[in-house]
This record gives C-alpha cells, sequence and structure tokens, in this order.
C-alpha cells in the first residue's frame, strides 16, 4: 500500500502553471496513483490517474517519474477556480480503496 | 447523466443515536464505496460493496455497517453514535471496483453532526 506525502499549501498565480508534487516512494508495480482534488468540502473531483506513463487529459498533465517514486500534477494554465486542496492518492485493501493523505492546498491568486 | 447523489446533505444527531445516510451510484455502476472525512484529513475508507457483497473494510468499528440493494444504491449505517463520528461521509460509485484503471467518482457527501 502506498503512503503520499504532499507539500501542505502551495500558491500559484493566475495564468501560470501550478505544479504540484507528490511522493510516493513505497508504491507497488502495479498500483496506480490518481489525482483528486476538492473545493470547500465537495466531494472529491477526479482529475487523472497513471501508472507509469506520462498522461494528460482536458483537465492537466500527470508526470511520473522513471522509478515511479514521485509525480507532479500540473495545471498548464490555473485559474482561480483551481483553488482547492489537492491529493494525490494510491491504492489500499488491494486496489479497493484510494488512500488519501492530508493533500496540498492550493491557492491560486489574481 | 446524473452523477452520485448521496442523502440527506446535512444531519444532526445526538450521542447515543442511530443514523442511516444513502447514496445511488452513477448509473451503470455496480460497486460503492464509502469514506469518512473528518475536518483536516483526506477521506479515510470505511467498505466497499460489489454486487451486493462487502468486498473490503477499513479501520472501522463494528458499529459501522452498510449494505448495497439490487438497484446497486448503498446505505451507511452507524450506531452507538459518538462526537468523534462527526465528519463529511462519503459515497463513491465506480463500474466494478477493484484495482487499476477502474477510477471512483464521489458524490457531495452527507454532513454529520454528533451533539
Amino acid at each position: 500500500d502506498a503512503k503520499t506525502t504532499q507539500p501542505p499549501s502551495m500558491d500559484c498565480a493566475e495564468g501560470r502553471a501550478a505544479n504540484l508534487p507528490c511522493n510516493h516512494s513505497t508504491i507497488s508495480g502495479n498500483e496506480y496513483v490518481y489525482w483528486y482534488r476538492q473545493i470547500h468540502s465537495q466531494g472529491p473531483q477526479y482529475i487523472i490517474h497513471g501508472l507509469k506513463n506520462n498522461e494528460t487529459n482536458e483537465m492537466a498533465s500527470l508526470i511520473i517519474t522513471e522509478d515511479r517514486k514521485s509525480s507532479t500534477l500540473i495545471l498548464p494554465h490555473a485559474t482561480l477556480r483551481d483553488t482547492a486542496v489537492y491529493y494525490c492518492t494510491g491504492e489500499v485493501f488491494s486496489g479497493y480503496a484510494l488512500n488519501f493523505g492530508k493533500g496540498t492546498s492550493l491557492l491560486v491568486t489574481p | 447523466d446524473a452523477g452520485v447523489t448521496q442523502s440527506p446533505t446535512h444531519l444532526i444527531k445526538t450521542r447515543g443515536q442511530h443514523v442511516t445516510l444513502r447514496c445511488s451510484p452513477i448509473s451503470g455502476h455496480k460497486s460503492v464505496s464509502w469514506y469518512q472525512q473528518v475536518l483536516g484529513q483526506g477521506p479515510q475508507f470505511i467498505f466497499q460493496y460489489y454486487e451486493k457483497e462487502e468486498r473490503g473494510r477499513g479501520n472501522f468499528p463494528d458499529r459501522f455497517s452498510a449494505r448495497q440493494f439490487p438497484n446497486y444504491s448503498s446505505e451507511l449505517n452507524v450506531n452507538a453514535l459518538l462526537l468523534g463520528d462527526s465528519a463529511l461521509y462519503l459515497c463513491a460509485s465506480s463500474l466494478v471496483g477493484g484495482a487499476g484503471t477502474d477510477t471512483q467518482y464521489f458524490g457531495p457527501g452527507t454532513r454529520l453532526t454528533v451533539l
């Protein structure tokens, strides 16, 4: 089961790229990394996930290091609405559940 | 398509009472997971159900129980409420649950306050 470590908070200027790091050094070989975000205690919103290769979708890009011990979520052009808590999660209980840490509180400023 | 729905949105109970929370998954999803999120922490896994069977359980006492119905909706029950049960309870649905690329999609949550 992977435990994840993220910085507690980060700031980013509106329009700039936000790069959110995550350490998951205990991740196993077939375990996916998922990213979610949570705004104002709403339910977590799925962003992206990956195993080994870098991934991109309409919301973000995910860069996973070759040794899979860390990853970076990239929001290419942050807006004020991207202000949220971002969670990098591993899998637990044989993959049935997501293992959330405390996440990174991202503040996007004008 | 409707996302995951949960009811009620807010609930206030007193210590020792019982509570039932409800969840309807995304249409076509057969697996439901429950998470508890206390203030300032990330969500913590409670249960996962697939095809009405409990597939996984987190480190929660027996006061917590759940079930899944033939239409794949689910109920979470908590008995003998404690002050520490005050939290946001989240339901997540996925196609079949399990590992890998079966993404879990979360509902808005039920905010439970125990007085």
